[in-house]
């Protein structure tokens, strides 16, 4: 089955500087790949997400870029703030399914510094 | 839109009781809704997937009976936890995915605030 890997665990990164998740997948037959952002108590957010006919997406300061290749796709945060600081999941799912389940990466703590 | 609310936010309950979370898509009919679980500082695991007039398709390690979920209409999905137990206490979470015309995409899950249960 589907597996994701995620890195790094943690990440510290002073405000206003950029910062970068990583992640890679094991079943080429993934084509969805969304991000999702979960601050302390709550439930999961979506932040962005990218199908596998496109290599870059972009909203604001968040990008998604995917290389089917290699099969990792990343999240690049710009001009980090305070705010971004949440637990950061990637998920990779296969369209067509009757469920279309999201197999989640094992999460980056990412920590924007004032 | 894509809004998908639980309830209740907490529980407190004694061990062998029986516990309801309720999962509801506010604003959208969700055929398919998704189950999952969260251990403090992990990834969210999926438990079961809730069809809507169908019986759940839970995954594997996940005992049916202790984890009831019944989806009797298009904006309802409710897990039962039944005699819990203190390892029964996490945070659980839903999804729901909406139609593709109102996400775009068909994949496309929203997540509930999440319920955290806790078991004496």
């Amino acid at each position: 089955g589907e597996n994701v890997e995620q890195h790094p665990s943690t990440l510290s990164v002073q405000e206003g500087d950029s910062a970068v998740i990583k992640c890679t997948y094991s079943d080429s037959a993934s084509n969805y790949f969304p991000w999702y952002k979960q601050e302390l108590g709550k439930g999961p957010q979506l932040i962005i997400d990218i199908r596998s006919n496109v290599g870059e997406k972009k909203d604001q300061r968040i990008a998604v870029t995917l290389n089917k290749t290699a099969k990792h796709f990343s999240l690049h945060i710009t001009e980090t703030q305070p705010e971004d600081s949440a637990v950061y999941f990637c998920a990779a799912s296969r369209s067509g399914g009757a469920t279309n389940k999201l197999i989640f990466g094992t999460g980056t703590l990412l920590a924007v510094q004032p | 839109g894509a809004v998908v609310s639980q309830h209740p936010s907490r529980v407190i309950c004694k061990s062998g009781t029986s516990v309801k979370i309720e999962c509801r898509s506010l604003d959208f009919q969700a055929t398919t809704m998704f189950w999952y679980r969260q251990f403090p500082k992990k990834s969210l695991m999926l438990m079961a997937t809730s069809n809507e007039g169908s019986k759940a398709t839970y995954e594997q390690g996940v005992e049916k009976d202790k984890f009831l979920i019944n989806h009797a209409s298009l904006t309802l999905s409710t897990l039962t936890v039944t005699s819990a137990h203190p390892e029964d206490s996490s945070f659980y979470i839903c999804s729901a995915r909406p139609p593709t015309g109102v996400s775009g995409r068909p994949e496309t899950q929203y997540f509930g605030p999440g319920t955290r249960l806790l078991v004496l």
